[in-house]
């Protein structure tokens, strides 16, 4: 069965420092990769989304970047935190070929001092 | 631009009685409809999904109905539990459009089921 993991779980970080969140997806191959960010009383917003290996695609202008270094990995990073992006940020994979439901992590909770 | 819209920021209903949650979308290449619950500090879970080719999907007590003509989806919770207390998010999906399987989510809807 496919599992997701995201980590940390919960993170507090001074404004202008770096940040890195991780997700990485088990018992699947070449997933549709999503990063999402529920701010506080609002809906969820996609950030970026990768249909491979090196290939990202950012929804939004914003302060933050993704990777993906390997198949089922997906990283979120940031060099200069704001204040605004604290969050809640979620990882989830969709099948690519069947283009169906997508599945999420636990959810990595951002708060920025 | 809000393709996705979930109006009714919050619901209250008695435990054993019918939960209607309400969605509008405006795209009409959207033909793949999702509802995500949502429990604090966690991920949006699966609920149930609906083709545009359908009208209704039921899967227990759960029942997803898509009005076309209205760009207009719900889902019936019948009978709630006090369990079923979350966050319903509503999503779509152009599926044919794109190989992004990229998801439109709504705002999102508070659902509270008193015992």
């Amino acid at each position: 069965s496919q599992t997701i993991h995201q980590w940390p779980a919960t993170l507090v970080q001074p404004v202008g420092s770096p940040l890195s969140l991780e997700c990485t997806v088990e018992g699947t191959s070449n997933p549709n990769l999503y990063w999402y960010r529920q701010a506080a009383g609002r809906g969820l917003q996609l950030l970026f989304y990768s249909v491979g290996i090196g290939q990202i695609s950012s929804e939004v202008p914003q302060n933050l970047s993704a990777s993906r270094p390997q198949d089922r990995q997906f990283i979120l990073s940031s060099k200069k935190l704001l204040l605004s992006d604290s969050g809640f940020y979620l990882c989830a994979w969709g099948l690519a070929h069947a283009l169906e439901t997508q599945y999420f992590g636990p959810g990595t909770r951002l708060l920025v001092l | 631009d809000q393709q996705v819209k979930q109006n009714s920021p919050s619901l209250s209903v008695q435990e054993g009685r019918i939960s209607i949650l309400n969605c509008d979308y405006t795209n009409s290449m959207f033909d793949y409809f999702l509802w995500y619950k949502k429990y604090p500090a966690e991920g949006p879970t699966f609920l149930i999904s609906i083709s545009s080719i359908k009208d209704k999907n039921e899967d227990g007590r759960f029942t997803v109905f898509l009005n076309k003509s209205a760009k207009h989806l719900s889902l019936h919770i019948v009978p709630s539990q006090p369990g079923d207390s979350a966050v319903y998010f509503c999503a779509a999906s152009a599926r044919w459009s794109s190989n992004t399987g990229k998801l439109i989510f709504g705002q999102g809807t508070t659902l509270q089921v008193k015992p």
